[in-house]
Formats: structure tokens, sequence, C-alpha cells
């Protein structure tokens, strides 16, 4: 079965330190791959997508991410945490639907929680 | 350039009702999608619309329809509403297919059932 899955739940960080927020995907073929974060009360923002070009992707805010087809995940990175960064994170594959046709799935989300 | 814009922000119905939501994309944007995110759920698609054409569509009943119009702007209607189906409910538009170009979303419609 396709399908995407986000390792935690809840991440909580210091303001400064790495985040690392986890993401593996289920697809019968290379899907493409998507982060979105959505703060309080806010619509959802695209940080970064992969489309089968470098696997390596950088994002806005610092953001990046990494396509591991052998480990099928998609794992998103920050070198150092602000207090901004706090919000609720999704990770999205694009993967077949019933009718034949590609849909995005998103994961349940990450909360990110970052101390001062 | 105006970003996505749902109306109405906030909308209460009752069960049994039917509801019509509103999507305006951002200008030049072809193709919308529809979205639900609830607490239990997640966000779950719905369906995308390009060139006023159904193109793809998630696993909900029904009940849950929609339709874009030539100037791109969509609608999403439920019918027969049900507890169940109170949630957020999103919009996204992009230049092209929802796989090959950036959606953009806009803030959605909380729609309460009672």
């Amino acid at each position: 079965a396709q399908s995407v899955t986000q390792l935690d739940s809840h991440v909580s960080v210091s303001e400064g330190t790495p985040v690392l927020l986890r993401c593996n995907y289920s697809s019968s073929y290379s899907p493409s791959l998507f982060w979105y974060v959505q703060h309080p009360n806010k619509g959802l923002q695209l940080l970064l997508k992969y489309t089968s070009a470098a696997t390596l992707v950088k994002g806005i805010n610092g953001f990046e991410a990494e396509f591991k087809k052998s480990e099928t995940s998609f794992h998103l990175t920050k070198p150092s945490a602000h207090m901004s960064d706090a919000a609720e994170y999704f990770c999205v594959v694009s993967l077949l639907s019933n009718f034949g046709n590609e849909k995005l799935t998103f994961g349940t989300g990450t909360r990110l929680t970052i101390i001062p | 350039k105006a970003g996505v814009t749902q109306t109405p922000r906030y909308l209460i119905k009752t069960r049994g009702q039917q509801v019509t939501l509103s999507c305006s994309p951002i200008s030049g944007h072809r193709s919308v999608s529809w979205y639900q995110q609830t607490p239990g759920q997640g966000l779950q698609f719905l369906f995308e619309y390009f060139s006023e054409t159904q193109r793809n569509k998630g696993n909900f009943p029904g009940r849950f329809s929609g339709r874009q119009f030539s100037n791109s702007r969509s609608e999403m209607n439920v019918s027969t509403l049900e507890l169940g189906d109170s949630a957020l409910y999103l919009c996204a538009s992009s230049l092209g297919r929802l796989n090959t170009d950036t959606q953009y979303f806009g803030p959605g419609t909380r729609l309460t059932v009672l």
C-alpha cells in the first residue's frame, strides 16, 4: 500500500540547535515529495519540493531535505532553529489515487516546538 | 499579486443542510484543489479541478462535489451535512497540474456542523 509516515508527532528543540523532522514514504514508483508548514490560524505554505532532480533540496527559511530512495525517506532539516519555526509541518507525497491519477497524500503532521 | 481567497471564512450549519464554499485562485492559476483538515483524520485530498474539469478525486462520498468556472474560480458543495463534516476546508491553486507546479493555499473555511 502506498503511504506517507511522519515518525514524530511532536518535536521540541532549543533555539539555535538543529532541527530534524522525519518522513518515510511507501510508493511503487518515484514520487514527488513536498514539505509544507502551517502556522497557527494560517494556511499552508510550501517549504520545498523534490521532483526527481537533485536529491538534496533547499527550501525557504533555511530548511532543506534529502531524498534517499534506498531508505524511502525525505527528512527535513535546519541547522539552527529559530523561534519563528514553531509550527506544524506536513510531509506530502504525490501518490496514485484509486482512479489511477496522481493525488497528494499528507502525513499526519509534526508539531515543532522551539524552547527559548 | 493577491493570494488565494476563500469565502466565507467561517460557517455554521445544521445537520441535513447543504453548504457551498468558494475559492478564488491566484490570477493566472488554472488548477484548484480542495482539502479537508480535521484533528482526527488530518489533511485529506478532496479533488482537483483544472480547466473546468475534475482531474483527480480523493476518497470522499458523493455528497462532496465541486465545479470550476471559466475564470478558474471554484466552488465546493457538501449536501446533507453530517456532524463529521465539521472541518477546515482548504483550497489551493497552482499554475499547472497539482503534481507539477507549486500549490498556494488559501486561509481556509472553517465549517461547523451542529
